[in-house]
């Protein structure tokens, strides 16, 4: 099984709450994704990290944020949740690989419900 | 424009009973396949990945199977069992960019039933 974690697993907020959710891995990996995903959908990446103070955003526009101190943690905030915010969000890691694809592991996801 | 096509949307089956679900792809330059497996509320956990140069692959009950020139894949499930209810879906990675890009399918609900 893999070594990434996500807390809380689950989370009910009000409006307008700041929220953080963790994201630790303990592979030593480089690449450390944020996913989306709504229910029966396809998952939608929304930030992305090549390494320690690189962070990107992903192909589905997000209004949080993400920040990479450490290798091992990828925390992303929303600084204000609304309702539209509700979703499972997964995060992943990975390293570079030689062939040229990625192997991606995932955590156990947060899923988020703003009321 | 790079995508994954998975079908059917979703299934259900009988314990004991086999299935198979289909992947079609337009990533290019396709690097590799995954397939994964989601429970709900959890994350995916990868089941079988499959380069360029492999056909087929198995991983217990699961089989792989990937045709690169018509960009199709399978994933064949032997004597299913109530666990096997979860999400499958299709991952095509590509070599074209420096992040290795996963390109996620929408995934097949399957069910058993006993």
């Amino acid at each position: 099984e893999a070594d990434i974690y996500q807390t809380p697993r689950y989370l009910v907020i009000g409006t307008g709450k700041k929220i953080t959710l963790e994201c630790s891995q303990t592979m030593g990996h480089d690449k450390m994704y944020w996913y989306q995903q709504d229910p029966g959908m396809e998952l939608h990446l929304i930030h992305y990290s090549y390494g320690v103070n690189s962070t990107e955003k992903g192909d589905l526009s997000s209004e949080s944020t993400v920040s990479r101190i450490r290798t091992e943690h990828f925390p992303l905030t929303l600084e204000s949740a609304r309702p539209s915010h509700t979703s499972q969000y997964l995060c992943a890691s990975s390293e570079f690989d030689r062939g040229g694809g990625t192997e991606a592991f995932f955590g156990q996801g947060t899923r988020l419900t703003v009321v | 424009k790079n995508q994954v096509e998975q079908s059917p949307q979703s299934l259900i089956i009988l314990e004991g009973k086999n299935c198979t679900l289909q992947c079609n792809y337009t990533v290019s330059p396709f690097s590799n396949l995954r397939w994964y497996k989601q429970d709900t509320g959890r994350g995916p956990v990868s089941l079988t990945i499959m380069t360029f140069s492999e056909n087929t692959k198995s991983n217990g009950r699961y089989t792989a199977t990937l045709d690169a020139d018509t960009k199709q894949s399978s994933l064949h499930i032997t004597a299913s069992q109530l666990s096997d209810s979860a999400s499958y879906i299709c991952v095509v990675s590509d070599r074209g960019s420096t992040l290795g890009r996963l390109y996620f399918g929408r995934g097949t609900q399957l069910t058993v039933w006993p």
